[in-house]
């Protein structure tokens, strides 16, 4: 069964150095979602992706990030000078439709420890 | 600022009984409502996509129905088992793409 995947599953780095979290999305959806849990809180949006542009964006999704499709395949969010509270898991998630019934995939997640 | 809260954070139930929780959510400007199963160190699995008041929608032992007129979704789950533990999220969705979810109510089922 087709999977979104996510790497790493694990990225520890220091405050201020950019980071970059990879997703590979369902290769048929159109499209892509990050979105990220702080420990002991919900599941907040960042950011959706479609025809190689933002569609929506949250007021999270700061000057600090952004989000490329370099090659088709991948799905990356980049964090240019992280700080602690950047701390989190963040998920990436695909889907074919963007409709009520649009169901979104998501992926494993990759956890970002900023020290 | 879309409120989602789910109830209760967390439960144990025994192996065999049944259970339910609720969903709530914003009753206008209502798209979808998402159900998902997530167990630790997994991606979070699609359970349901409800759209329509009334809706009911069954998965094996698990099944959802909805209410968009006040707002809440119910989850149950029939005659529990140890592989149903895992924690269970809500996302109500507008018009737009994001989903905004609830706080995930977590299932531990005792053997």
């Amino acid at each position: 069964e087709p999977e979104v995947t996510q790497t790493p599953s694990h990225q520890v780095t220091q405050m201020g150095q950019e980071v970059i979290l990879r997703c590979v999305p369902i290769s048929n959806h159109l499209y892509f979602y990050w979105y990220r849990q702080i420990l002991g809180q919900k599941v907040e949006f960042l950011v959706s992706f479609y025809n190689n542009e933002i569609s929506e964006k949250s007021e999270i999704f700061d000057d600090q990030f952004s989000v490329e499709r370099p090659d088709g395949s991948n799905f990356t969010l980049k964090i240019r000078s992280t700080k602690l509270e950047d701390s989190a898991m963040y998920f990436c998630a695909s889907s074919e439709l963007t409709s009520g019934l649009g169901e979104q995939f998501f992926g494993p997640g990759t956890r970002l420890t900023v020290l | 600022i879309l409120n989602v809260e789910q109830s209760p954070q967390s439960l144990h139930v025994q192996e065999g009984d049944s259970t339910n929780f609720t969903c709530s959510f914003p009753s206008s400007n209502f798209y979808a409502l998402h159900w998902y199963r997530w167990e630790t160190a997994k991606s979070p699995e699609a359970l349901f996509v409800m759209t329509l008041n009334g809706d009911e929608k069954k998965k094996g032992r698990i099944s959802a129905t909805l209410n968009t007129k006040e707002g809440y979704s119910y989850l149950y789950i029939k005659g529990s088992q140890p592989e149903d533990s895992a924690t269970y999220l809500c996302a109500f969705k507008a018009a737009g793409n994001k989903l905004t979810f609830g706080g995930g109510t977590r299932v531990l089922v005792k053997p």
